[in-house]
């Protein structure tokens, strides 16, 4: 079974300054990938990023950044300069790989990090 | 990246009366739709999983004859919630993953408030 644990339940920030997400999770299985997704108040989620199992290379999007530690099972996401738009709850995610496509596998989901940036 | 649409994104009925939900995939054939329900400041409870042309996959505790759900093409599957009381109101979301990349996406989620 899998097990995603974020153990920050909310964080509040003032704008312009950073916030790392925590994510921590458990599997047996040696393939899987690894998700974030954003949910602002509207309450659609928002894929943000993924990370497969072999690739620990960290990755920078605009001031998102991921950190993916195989060795602490650890995939932490980091906001630099935060904005107010970068409210919302934050869900980190696992998903065993699949041996054919990708459609059938269920996604585990954390409990979710409500990130308020404060103006 | 692939783009799901769920209808309505707003729902009030009154208590005993059905309501369904529509989730499309628009630019993508999806074989296995998700569907959660989401109560106020907490995670996503998986409640079934969908799959086109056959029996949805309910998880334990989910009431397959309230939560009736159909997938009859690879674009649409429906949720209909039956009877539905108070305690049904909730945020439910769906979810399709296109079976070429490995991220699910996700509807814009229907609230149903059962008065």
């Amino acid at each position: 079974a899998q097990k995603v644990t974020q153990a920050q339940t909310e964080i509040s920030v003032v704008e312009k300054e950073d916030v790392t997400l925590d994510c921590v999770y458990e599997t047996r299985d040696t393939t899987y990938y690894l998700f974030w997704y954003k949910q602002p108040p509207s309450g659609e989620l928002v894929f943000l990023i993924r990370r497969n199992s072999f690739d620990e290379q960290n990755e920078i999007s605009g001031r998102y950044s991921w950190n993916f530690q195989k060795s602490t099972s650890s995939f932490n996401f980091t906001i630099t300069a935060s904005q107010v738009v970068d409210s919302a709850v934050y869900f980190c995610a696992l998903s065993v790989y699949g041996v054919s496509n990708f459609g059938n596998e269920k996604l585990t989901f954390g409990t979710g990090t409500r990130l308020t940036i404060i103006p | 990246g692939a783009v799901v649409s769920q209808h309505p994104s707003w729902v009030i009925c009154k208590s005993g009366t059905s309501v369904k939900i529509e989730c499309r995939s628009l630019d993508f054939q999806a074989t296995t739709m998700f569907w959660y329900r989401q109560f106020p400041k907490q995670s996503l409870m998986l409640m079934a999983t969908s799959n086109e042309g056959s029996k949805a996959t309910y998880e334990q505790g989910v009431e397959k004859d309230k939560f009736l759900i159909n997938h009859a093409s690879l674009t649409l599957s429906t949720l209909t919630v039956t009877s539905a009381h108070p305690e049904d109101s909730s945020f439910y979301i769906c979810s399709a993953r296109d079976k070429e990349v490995p991220e699910a996406f996700f509807g814009q989620g229907t609230r149903l408030t059962v008065v």
